[in-house]
């Protein structure tokens, strides 16, 4: 079946200008999850929804950042007013309950530079 | 939730068995064990989860000693396209968190 899918794969973006990332889960799984990996590093998490709500966004470094999940499926996740700091490749996850008992599959990820 | 211990870069020819082990001093009693595989350009793959003794499937096989402080992910005859990043974690099945969280991997480069 269909994995994890993530739009745009690439997005370049000035300096101050909002954007959103898509991503699509695997059906049926409840669990969704974005993180976020910069050059060199692993994968930092952001926030966690279980069905519609975000039922751990303690990873979400600012309030520029935010993410939705209105139907328990598609989720968005949207930066306001971009700076170059958060250029990085923002990945999502999916599992069927919640991890890591449960195996989460991760999408290829979006490339964000801001410049 | 239990911090891991992993070198940074592994090197290794095909054809040969690798092994790379992970330090979990603090693993606490509810806490799996999961690697997972990222090439570049792609998000992590999972690879293989246990909790006590040894586990094998059809890519590899991951060794936990009796006090589970550690555990040892193998690859058995590797070939170029084994060469990527593997990260290990810990965490439990319950709780209120189900993020996982990631160190920095080990980097195994695969020679001809």
């Amino acid at each position: 079946g269909a994995g994890v899918s993530q739009t745009p794969s690439n997005k370049v973006t000035e300096k101050g200008k909002y954007v959103e990332l898509r991503c699509d889960p695997i059906s049926g799984h409840t669990a969704l999850y974005w993180y976020r990996q910069s050059l060199g590093q692993g994968p930092e998490f952001l926030i966690y929804f279980q069905g519609t709500g975000a039922a751990d966004d303690s990873g979400l470094p600012n309030d520029r950042f935010f993410a939705v999940r209105p139907e328990g499926s598609v989720s968005t996740l949207k930066i306001q007013r971009t700076e170059r700091g958060d250029s990085a490749v923002y990945l999502c996850a999916s599992s069927f309950s919640k991890a890591p008992a449960d195996t989460q599959y991760f999408g290829p990820g979006t490339r964000l530079t801001v410049l | 939730l239990a911090k891991t211990t992993q070198p940074i870069s592994m090197d290794s020819y095909e054809g040969q068995e690798v092994n790379i082990t992970c330090s979990h001093n603090n693993i606490a009693t509810n806490d799996y064990i999961t690697w997972y595989q990222q090439f570049p350009s792609q998000g992590p793959r999972f690879i293989i989860q246990g909790y006590k003794t040894k586990v094998t499937n059809e890519v590899a096989s991951l060794f936990i000693p009796a006090d589970r402080k550690s555990s040892t992910l193998s690859l058995p005859r590797v070939s170029l396209s084994d060469t990527a990043v593997y990260y290990c974690l810990v965490g439990d099945d319950g709780g209120s968190q189900g993020n996982l969280i990631f160190g920095k991997g080990t980097k195994l480069s695969v020679k001809p």
